[in-house]
């Protein structure tokens, strides 16, 4: 059982360029959510998904795109990265969407936007 | 979501038992208390979470007062592997998920 894993685990881009980071959990979640962290600060919710094919707006959405084909990826993109986007990204999924349920986190993504 | 206020840092020794608390004062009703623990470059993990009393599992333990303003994560006997921040998070457990705020958190910083 992997759990939740995230790929790359680091990645250097420049202005301007796009990429994709990928999460994939094994346990069959419904819920699954990208953050931000970064540095010395909590982490910050971008998108989130409540199943499969759907997909919704956290408190930071500007500049990420998500989709959710199959229930145990979660893809989040950047089409045009800019260096206020030099964070690190973590991914999570949940067995239930109450706040109760226990949040599973992937080991995140270090970007870099130069 | 009722609004958690917790020391930025704190400091202790291998050995120690370390007490953070947690301030929400307006907690509501429905609401539950969670610990989430970060080490240095990985993600936050669940320690522990309880909605009042007293909550004890092999990690930690979290008093809640009865006025539940505030809470209590005790890690008993520290090791330096126990240096993390540590989120103290409070909601609504008919609340979506993705309401969850996770402040900047407690630095704890075990030394030898």
């Amino acid at each position: 059982n992997a759990g939740v894993t995230q790929t790359p685990k680091f990645r250097v881009l420049k202005t301007g360029q796009s990429m994709t980071l990928l999460c994939a959990q094994d346990m069959n979640h419904e819920y699954m959510y990208w953050y931000r962290q970064d540095p010395g600060m909590g982490l910050r919710l971008i998108h989130y998904s409540v199943g499969e094919g759907t997909t919704a707006k956290g408190e930071v959405p500007d500049g990420y795109n998500v989709s959710r084909l199959k229930k145990q990826n979660f893809l989040l993109g950047l089409e045009s990265a800019a260096p206020s986007q030099t964070s690190v990204y973590f991914c999570a999924s949940t067995d239930g969407q109450a706040i109760d349920y226990e949040q599973y986190f992937g080991p995140g993504t270090r970007l870099t936007v130069t | 979501l009722a609004k958690t206020t917790q020391p930025i840092s704190m400091d202790s020794y291998e050995g120690q038992e370390v007490n953070i608390t947690c301030s929400h004062n307006n907690i509501a009703t429905n609401d539950y208390i969670t610990w989430y623990q970060q080490f240095p470059s990985q993600g936050p993990r669940f320690i522990i979470q309880g909605y009042k009393t007293k909550v004890t599992n092999e990690v930690a333990s979290l008093f809640i007062p009865a006025d539940r303003k505030s809470s209590t994560l005790s890690l008993p006997r520290v090791s330096l592997s126990d240096t993390a921040v540590y989120y103290c998070l409070v909601g609504d457990i008919y609340s979506s998920a993705s309401k969850i705020i996770f402040g900047s958190g407690t630095r704890l910083s075990i030394r030898p």
